[in-house]
């Protein structure tokens, strides 16, 4: 069975620049979530889906992050404009979707993001 | 609350077995416990989980207490591979998974 796929898996870019992720969930995997995971740090949840529509978006910064879910399956994160404190991991995982304080989760390998 | 209480570092032989606590003191009824571990530059990986009976699974076995305010992982027998930070993580109904800041497992050869 396939993981959780992410790309790309390094990123390096100046402050005020833009980005995007990408993410392609295990198939079948009706929630998708982007994690942000700063050194030293425990993964923090920035958005939640289920299926293409959002259940929680409570920690993520909307005034320069955003999200989508095309058809309920692929998904970016994009970042607009960059901060230098926006260097971090960005993990993807995605669940069956029974419900989130018993469905197992899957991880992608993350995109490691600097921003100089 | 939904926070869990891990020591921050932890260290153990090769080929020994290996008891990760957790405290989970306010924990509910219904509520489970999970855990997962980072092995270095990857995302978390699952591991186990449970909700009130001990649980065992090709990768561990988690005991939880009687009274379920804490559990325990069980590494039965360590590998250089099992080094990693493990979370454990109380799963409160819907609600999105906290993670804290684990426990850094160190296997001495």
């Amino acid at each position: 069975e396939a993981g959780v796929a992410q790309s790309p898996r390094y990123k390096i870019i100046e402050k005020r620049q833009s980005v995007a992720f990408w993410c392609n969930p295990i198939s079948g995997h009706a929630t998708l979530y982007w994690y942000q995971q700063i050194l030293g740090q425990g993964p923090k949840l920035l958005i939640q889906f289920q299926n293409n529509g959002v259940v929680d978006d409570s920690q993520l910064p909307k005034d320069r992050f955003s999200a989508e879910r095309l058809k309920g399956v692929d998904s970016t994160l994009k970042i607009q404009p960059a901060k230098l404190e926006d260097s971090a991991v960005y993990l993807c995982a995605s669940s069956l979707g029974v419900g989130a304080g018993t469905d197992t989760q899957y991880f992608g390998p993350g995109t490691r993001l600097t921003v100089l | 609350d939904a926070k869990t209480t891990q020591p921050n570092s932890m260290e153990s032989n090769e080929e020994e077995p290996v008891h990760l606590p957790c405290n989970h003191s306010t924990i509910s009824g219904t509520d489970y416990i999970h855990w997962y571990r980072q092995l270095p530059s990857q995302g978390p990986e699952y591991v186990i989980h449970g909700l009130t009976s001990n649980v065992n699974n090709r990768m561990a076995s988690l005991a939880i207490a009687e009274d379920r305010k804490s559990s325990t992982l069980i590494l039965h027998r360590a590998t250089l591979r099992d080094a990693a930070v493990y979370y454990c993580i109380r799963g409160v109904g819907n609600e999105k998974l906290t993670f804290g800041t684990g426990t850094r497992l160190t296997i001495i050869p």
